[in-house]
C-alpha cells in the first residue's frame, strides 16, 4: 500500500533554530515529490517538486531534498512568518497519474 | 487570473440535504480535483477528471457525484448529505506542462 509519512507531527522552533522536516515514502512508481505550505484557513501553496533522487530546490529560507525513500525540508534560520502547516505529497505514474496522496503534515511554530 | 475559485466558503446542511460545491478555474487546465482535508487524515482525493466529459474516483469517492462538461468548472455535488461528509473541501488544477497543482481557497461545510 502507497503511503506517506510525515514527521514530527508538530515542531516549535525559537527564531533563527534551524531544523529539518521529514517525509518518508512508501510507493512504487514515484513520479514526483511535492511540498506545499498551508495557513490556516486556507488552501495549500505549492513550494517545490522533486523528480530524483539527490535533487535539491531551494526557495529563500527553505531548501528540499530528496532521498529513494524520503524527502527533507530543511528551514534555515527561520522567521516567525514561516509558522505554517508543511504538506508532502507525492505523485505516481502510469493509471494514477496526476493524483496526489497526502502526509499528514507538520505544523511548525516559529517563536519570536 | 483569479486562479482556482469556491463557492461557497462555509455551508451548513441538514442530513439528508443535497447541495453543490462549486469550483472553476481560468487558466485552461486539463486536470482538476476535489479533495477533502479532515483532522489528523490529511488531504484525500474524493474525484478527479483530466479533461472536459471524463471524470474518476478517487480515494474516498462514496456519497459524492461529480461532472465536468467544461474545461473551467468541475462541481462536486452531495445527493443526500451526511455528517460524516463534515470536512473542509479543496478543488485544485493543474496544466499539462508541470505537476504543479494551485489549489483553491476551500469550502468548510458542516453536515447536522
Amino acid at each position: 500500500e502507497d503511503q506517506v509519512t510525515q514527521s514530527p507531527e508538530a515542531l516549535r522552533l525559537q527564531e533563527g533554530e534551524s531544523s529539518s522536516l521529514n517525509c518518508s515514502y512508501t510507493v512504487s512508481g514515484l513520479r514526483g515529490l511535492f511540498w506545499y505550505r498551508q495557513d490556516p484557513g486556507k488552501g495549500p501553496e505549492f513550494l517545490f517538486t522533486l523528480y530524483s533522487a539527490g535533487e535539491e530546490k531551494e526557495k529563500e529560507r527553505l531548501k528540499a531534498t530528496l532521498t529513494k525513500k524520503e524527502s527533507f525540508l530543511h528551514i534555515t534560520a527561520p522567521k516567525p512568518e514561516d509558522s505554517a502547516t508543511y504538506l508532502c505529497a507525492v505523485s505516481l505514474g502510469g493509471t494514477s497519474y496526476g493524483k496526489l496522496t497526502f502526509g499528514q503534515g507538520t505544523i511548525l511554530t516559529v517563536h519570536p | 487570473n483569479a486562479g482556482v475559485t469556491q463557492t461557497p466558503k462555509f455551508q451548513v446542511l441538514k442530513t439528508g440535504q443535497s447541495m453543490t460545491l462549486q469550483c472553476a478555474q481560468d487558466m485552461n487546465h486539463e486536470y482538476m480535483s476535489w479533495y477533502r482535508q479532515d483532522p489528523g487524515m490529511g488531504l484525500r482525493l474524493i474525484h478527479y477528471s483530466v479533461g472536459a466529459g471524463i471524470t474518476d474516483q478517487g480515494e474516498v469517492p462514496n456519497g459524492y457525484n461529480v461532472s465536468r462538461s467544461t474545461t473551467e468548472d468541475f462541481p462536486l455535488r452531495l445527493l443526500s448529505a451526511a455528517p460524516s461528509q463534515t470536512s473542509v473541501y479543496f478543488c485544485a488544477s493543474r496544466g499539462d506542462s508541470n505537476n504543479e497543482q494551485f489549489f483553491g481557497p476551500g469550502t468548510r461545510l458542516t453536515v447536522l
